[in-house]
């Protein structure tokens, strides 16, 4: 059972904009910022969004990220096949003293 | 450009102790105010935190491993060790070594991982 809560998978088709959603407390999102990690699977997991909103160098537009209060979500326009991914949320927890992360989101391009 | 490369046995004996090593490359070791350590997955599931190593040395572990974990490093050889005692299927997993504070406090930077297996 992860800390934080995301929907086990989402869809959609090339050129759609797709939302993923990630649900913390008060300790976790709601205190800290978040971070998105993009995993195709049997790799290691990439830095996607951090600090809430911010693209790493390298990430394309096409990828953003929005928090607001407990919740936060990462924002796909413009669906790519490459995109297919798992996609986790992340937050420091002030009382574990690191990180907890969300059960994950299993994209699939249709 | 950091890079991490994790080394260690992949096969551990249930309740015997798991020792990893993470070499790093590039990038401040032991002196940037980074933190560096280990987060793992289970085979089909989540990411776990397990734990950091400040560059300070000041640890910070998962509680629900705290009182069988430790994680060191070696500042001369720009290596992170994870050793994590009393084993057991629970631990099996692919352990990926990582490194932040260089753009987020979680992980900027990951190793290829390295999956380890718990059996007799």
């Amino acid at each position: 059972q992860s800390v934080l809560t995301q929907p086990p998978s989402a869809s959609g088709t090339p050129g759609q904009w797709v939302t993923i959603p990630c649900s913390g407390g008060r300790s976790n999102v709601g205190r800290n910022v978040v971070h998105w990690y993009q995993q195709v699977p049997g790799t290691a997991p990439k830095l996607l969004i951090y600090s809430n909103d911010q693209r790493p160098s390298g990430v394309p537009d096409r990828f953003s990220g929005s928090k607001s209060g407990t919740s936060a979500s990462l924002a796909i326009s413009g669906l790519q096949s490459e995109d297919e991914a798992d996609y986790y949320c992340a937050a420091n927890d002030d009382g574990l003293n690191g990180p907890v992360f969300g059960g994950g989101t299993q994209l699939t391009v249709l | 450009q950091v890079h991490l490369q994790e080394s260690g046995p992949g096969l551990v004996r249930p309740s015997q102790t798991l020792s990893l090593t993470c070499t790093v490359s590039g990038g401040s070791f032991g002196s940037g105010g980074y933190y560096w350590g280990w987060i793992r997955q289970h085979p089909g599931k989540g990411l776990e935190w397990v734990g950091y190593i400040y560059d300070n040395g000041r640890t910070y572990y998962n509680p629900s491993l705290q009182s069988r974990l430790s994680i060191s490093m070696d500042t001369s050889k720009r290596q992170v060790s994870l050793r994590l005692t009393s084993v057991t299927a629970a631990d099996a997993a692919v352990y990926y070594c990582a490194a932040a504070g260089y753009i987020s406090n979680v992980a900027d930077y990951w190793g290829h991982g390295i999956l380890v297996t718990v059996s007799s």
